[in-house]
């Protein structure tokens, strides 16, 4: 079974700052990893994956990922946050098996204050 | 680009009524889910099939059911719809093609239930 966790339903950051967003995840199997945003009223952007080939994974906008197996860990960060990263981000697990469930974490509403 | 479509944006639907919510990939893509959407609990699996007429149960998969009939229609169905199952529903196809994973999802569903 697997499941997803994210350890914060709110961050608010000052603009400039770093962004941690947390997630830990269990999988029975060796997992795809995700991150996701979604702006108000907007669909699910695809940030970032994890597929087992480097542990440090960056995408779009600045955002990157560190897998870490030991911790089952999937972190989000930022090294300095913009205005326009204000929105709602899921952490999201997948076992790569045709016949298993996709899991999404209940999300993070990250505020950025000017 | 693939598309996955889903029938209808907004829905308005009266108490113990049949809902029908309709999604349409165009990808070959053996699996596909259904989630609802609810602020502050992220996206929640109904249901999931890998396969035409392979169906399984995600984690809140009470008063719904679904048909895979063909491979590229997977359909929810409220079989009396609720007022708790006022919500955004989105369809997702999973590409699975040479290990690399990809997710695409509809622009979803807004269902009212009254």
């Amino acid at each position: 079974a697997q499941s997803v966790t994210q350890l914060d339903s709110h961050v608010s950051v000052s603009e400039g700052t770093p962004v941690l967003l947390r997630c830990n995840y269990s999988s029975s199997y060796s997992p795809s990893l995700f991150w996701y945003v979604q702006h108000p009223n907007k669909g699910l952007q695809l940030l970032l994956k994890y597929t087992s080939a480097a542990t440090l994974v960056k995408g779009i906008n600045g955002f990157e990922a560190e897998f870490k197996k030991s911790e089952t860990s999937f972190h989000l960060t930022k090294p300095s946050a913009h205005m326009s990263d204000a929105a709602e981000y899921f952490c999201v697990v997948s076992p790569l098996s045709s016949a298993s469930k996709i899991i999404f974490g209940s999300g993070t509403r990250l505020s950025i204050r000017p | 680009d693939v598309k996955v479509t889903q029938s209808s944006r907004y829905l308005v639907k009266r108490t113990g009524e049949k809902v029908f919510l309709e999604c349409v990939q165009d990808m070959d893509h053996e699996n596909m889910f259904w989630y609802r959407q609810d602020p502050g609990l992220g996206l929640r699996l109904i249901y999931f099939s890998y396969d035409v007429k392979m169906k399984e149960k995600g984690d809140i998969p009470e008063g719904y059911s679904v048909s895979r009939e063909k491979k590229e229609r997977f359909s929810l169905i409220l079989e009396s719809a609720s007022t708790n199952q006022t919500s955004m529903y989105l369809c997702a196809s999973r590409d699975l093609t040479h290990g690399n994973e990809k997710l695409f999802f509809g622009s979803g569903t807004q269902l009212s239930v009254l």
